[in-house]
C-alpha cells in the first residue's frame, strides 16, 4: 500500500458543481496535513492546511479523518479556473521530517 | 515580499554530464527542501536542508547531493546525468523543519539528452 494515495482522475464536473476529492494515509502518526494546487507546468501552490476541526476558505473545506486515515477537500460552485491538479501531502513525522506527496488528483471543470 | 527563487529555469544537459541547480528561500526561512517531479509522476522528495546540515534524504542514489549556504539559500548537483533525471525539480523552503508549511519555487526543467 502507499503512505499516500489519491484518485488521480480526472474528474469532470460543470460549472458550478460540487466535488470532492479524498486522500488517504497509512502512518497513523502523520500530524500534518495540506492541499495544494498545481497548474500544468507549475510549482504547487499551498491552497490550505488541514486540521483536526476542518477549515473553510471561501469554496474550499477541508477535513480531517483520523480514524478512516484520509483529508478530505470538497469544492463548491466549481469556477472554470479550479480546474488544475490537487495535491495533497502528508508529513507522517517519524522523528524526521518526511514529507509524502500523493500523485494527484485532476480536475477540469466544463464550461 | 519575494517567494522562492529558482535558478535557471531551464537546463539542458547530455548523458554522463552534471547539472547543478540553484534555489534561494523565502527571506526567514531556513529549511530547503528539494524534489523531483519526473512527467505524470508525483513529488519524490530528494533532499532537507537546515540551518547548513542535511537532515533527510530519499530514496536516490548518492550521484544526487546538494548543500546549504550560510544565507540559507541551497545547490542540488547531480552527477553522471541519466536520460531518467530528466524531470522538473523543484525546491521548497519553509520556516523551521518538520511540521511546517512549505511554499515551492518555480522550478527547474532538466533536460537530459
Amino acid at each position: 500500500r502507499k503512505e499516500v494515495e489519491q484518485d488521480p482522475g480526472p474528474f469532470n464536473v460543470p460549472e458550478g458543481a460540487t466535488v470532492a476529492f479524498n486522500c488517504t494515509y497509512s502512518n497513523s502518526a502523520s500530524q500534518s496535513f495540506f492541499w495544494y494546487r498545481q497548474d500544468c507546468r507549475k510549482e504547487p501552490k499551498l491552497l490550505m492546511s488541514v486540521y483536526s476541526s476542518g477549515n473553510e476558505d471561501g469554496r474550499f473545506t477541508a477535513q480531517l479523518n483520523r480514524a478512516s486515515q484520509y483529508i478530505s477537500l470538497l469544492i463548491r460552485d466549481s469556477k472554470l479556473s479550479d480546474s488544475a491538479t490537487y495535491l495533497c501531502a502528508v508529513n507522517p513525522y517519524s522523528g524526521t521530517y518526511k514529507y509524502i506527496f500523493g500523485t494527484g488528483t485532476r480536475l477540469k471543470v466544463l464550461a | 515580499e519575494a517567494g522562492v527563487t529558482q535558478s535557471p529555469t531551464h537546463l539542458i544537459k547530455t548523458r554522463g554530464q552534471q547539472a547543478t541547480l540553484r534555489c534561494s528561500p523565502i527571506s526567514g526561512h531556513t529549511s530547503v527542501y528539494w524534489y523531483q517531479q519526473a512527467l505524470g509522476l508525483g513529488l519524490q522528495f530528494l533532499l532537507w536542508y537546515d540551518e547548513g546540515e542535511e537532515r533527510n534524504r530519499g530514496n536516490f542514489p548518492p550521484r544526487f547531493s546538494g548543500r546549504q549556504f550560510p544565507n540559507y539559500s541551497s545547490e542540488l548537483n547531480v552527477n553522471a546525468l541519466e536520460l531518467e533525471d530528466s524531470a522538473l525539480y523543484l525546491c521548497a523552503s519553509s520556516l523551521v523543519g518538520g511540521k511546517e508549511t512549505q511554499y515551492f519555487g518555480p522550478g527547474t526543467r532538466l533536460l537530459v539528452l
